[in-house]
């Protein structure tokens, strides 16, 4: 079955400790990115990647880093988490082929930060 | 840059339709899209429209574009409870790999 794996779903840390969201997807997909939703923001961009090892900001790419070492990963990292990070993030993938446009989206983390 | 707005919440009883509605900024658009987004899951894309067409038809689903005011609107007929959900209009623009999300409609269908 084709689709966009996440984990954790669920994650409840500290703030500082860092910590890594994982997001894979089956689909041999070039393209892929990370949001965030928030109530009343709707969905930002926080990265998203071209193909292996070409990465990219997006909107808000402020204390997040992404690696893209393999096609099929796309990890993001909160090397020092704060409040203002707890949301919902999302991962997605498309093919070059499709476009940006048609994004396969990962079922989501919640993540909070005390 | 380029904006998306939607209204925040829309109620509709089951059986009737439902029109969502979308304005965005960006004049280069090529194709706008609609996702869903039910409770508990990520996006689901529903369909989507080039830039040069007016409406496009699926089942249930109309898509009307407006270019001139640029306005978007996704008509659901016989509207289900299982329409419950979010519904984020998006905008791609013209040689360009970024999709502008909305801030997502909430539909709610009563009996």
């Amino acid at each position: 079955e084709a689709q966009v794996t996440q984990n954790p779903r669920y994650l409840i840390t500290v703030t500082g400790k860092k910590l890594t969201v994982t997001c894979s997807q089956n689909m041999n997909h070039e393209y892929m990115s990370w949001y965030r939703q928030d109530p009343g923001l709707g969905l930002r961009q926080i990265y998203y990647s071209m193909n292996v090892e070409v990465t990219d900001k997006g909107d808000v790419p402020e204390g997040y880093k992404v690696s893209r070492k393999e096609k099929r990963n796309f990890p993001l990292i909160l090397e020092s988490p704060s409040p203002n990070q707890t949301s919902l993030y999302f991962c997605a993938s498309s093919s070059r082929l499709a476009g940006a446009g048609k994004q396969y989206f990962g079922p989501g983390t919640r993540l909070t930060v005390t | 840059g380029e904006d998306v707005e939607q209204s925040l919440f829309l109620s509709v009883r089951e059986g009737d339709s439902s029109v969502i509605n979308c304005t965005y900024t960006d004049s280069s658009s090529t194709y706008l899209y609609w996702y869903k987004q039910e409770p508990g899951a990520g996006l689901q894309l529903l369909t989507y429209i080039f830039s040069n067409m007016d409406m496009k038809q699926d089942q249930r689903l109309t898509v009307l574009l407006n270019k001139k005011d640029k306005h978007l609107s996704l008509r659901i007929a016989d509207t289900q409870t299982g329409d419950s959900a979010i519904y984020f209009c998006a905008d791609l623009a013209f040689n360009t790999d970024k999709l502008i999300f909305g801030t997502g409609t909430r539909l709610q269908v009563f009996p």
